[in-house]
């Protein structure tokens, strides 16, 4: 079946830096990747929709500049959280479809947990 | 906008006991629902998926249904095991999936 890996499985970054999370279709071309977040006993929220080669979409209330969405390549989508705070730890799923393919079925990664300090 | 809910938030079971899970949603006009569950700190694995034109689907002992146009679908699991305890997510396609809140079960050897 299709795979969606997400690295690193976890990070803790101090306050004030930036990290970067990768997500990867791998055995499918996916022409759009989703983002969400999930805090603790919550459900998951949509953070961004990134289309390959185009900017991404934002959801209301997230901010663009702070959460940057790269979509390179067809198998390849990057969230980078800037300037890090506590209050972004959190847990950071990604999904991609497969669009190419035909099924448009939707995929989800494994998740990163981000630990900010 | 779409909502989604899932009722209960907790449920805990004996072993071996059927049980049943519930998710409602907003607007009928879905692509299709899907349950996932999801263990602690990890990410979610698909159990089922019911296109908007079908009624139900199983797998092993679960068992969905879905009813587009009440806007409700259940999940049923059948003769419980400890190994079931986890969360339960029921997620509706639009454009978008739409998650619901979950459902924490926990199934008491």
């Amino acid at each position: 079946g299709a795979v969606v890996s997400q690295h690193p499985s976890w990070v803790i970054c101090k306050s004030g830096t930036s990290v970067k999370i990768e997500c990867r279709s791998l055995d499918f071309q996916a022409t759009t990747m989703f983002w969400y977040r999930q805090f603790p006993k919550q459900s998951l929220m949509l953070m961004a929709t990134s289309n390959e080669g185009s900017k991404a979409t934002y959801e209301q209330g997230v901010e663009k500049d702070k959460f940057l969405i790269n979509h390179a390549s067809l198998t390849l989508s990057t969230l980078t959280v800037t300037s890090a705070h506590p209050e972004d730890s959190s847990f950071y799923i990604c999904s991609a479809r497969d669009s190419l393919g035909g099924s448009y079925e939707q995929y989800f990664g494994p998740g990163t947990r981000l630990t900010v300090t | 906008k779409q909502e989604v809910t899932q009722i209960p938030a907790a449920l805990s079971v004996p072993e071996g006991e059927n049980l049943v899970l519930n998710c409602s949603f907003t607007d009928s006009a879905i692509y299709n629902l899907q349950w996932f569950r999801q263990d602690p700190g990890k990410g979610l694995t698909s159990l089922l998926l019911i296109q908007s034109s079908q009624r139900e689907q199983t797998s092993g002992r679960l068992n969905a249904s879905l009813d587009k146009s009440s806007g409700r679908s259940t999940l049923y699991i059948a003769a419980s095991q400890p190994g079931d305890s986890a969360t339960y997510l029921c997620a509706v396609r639009v454009n978008q999936f739409y998650f619901g809140t979950g459902t924490s079960l926990t199934v008491i050897p």
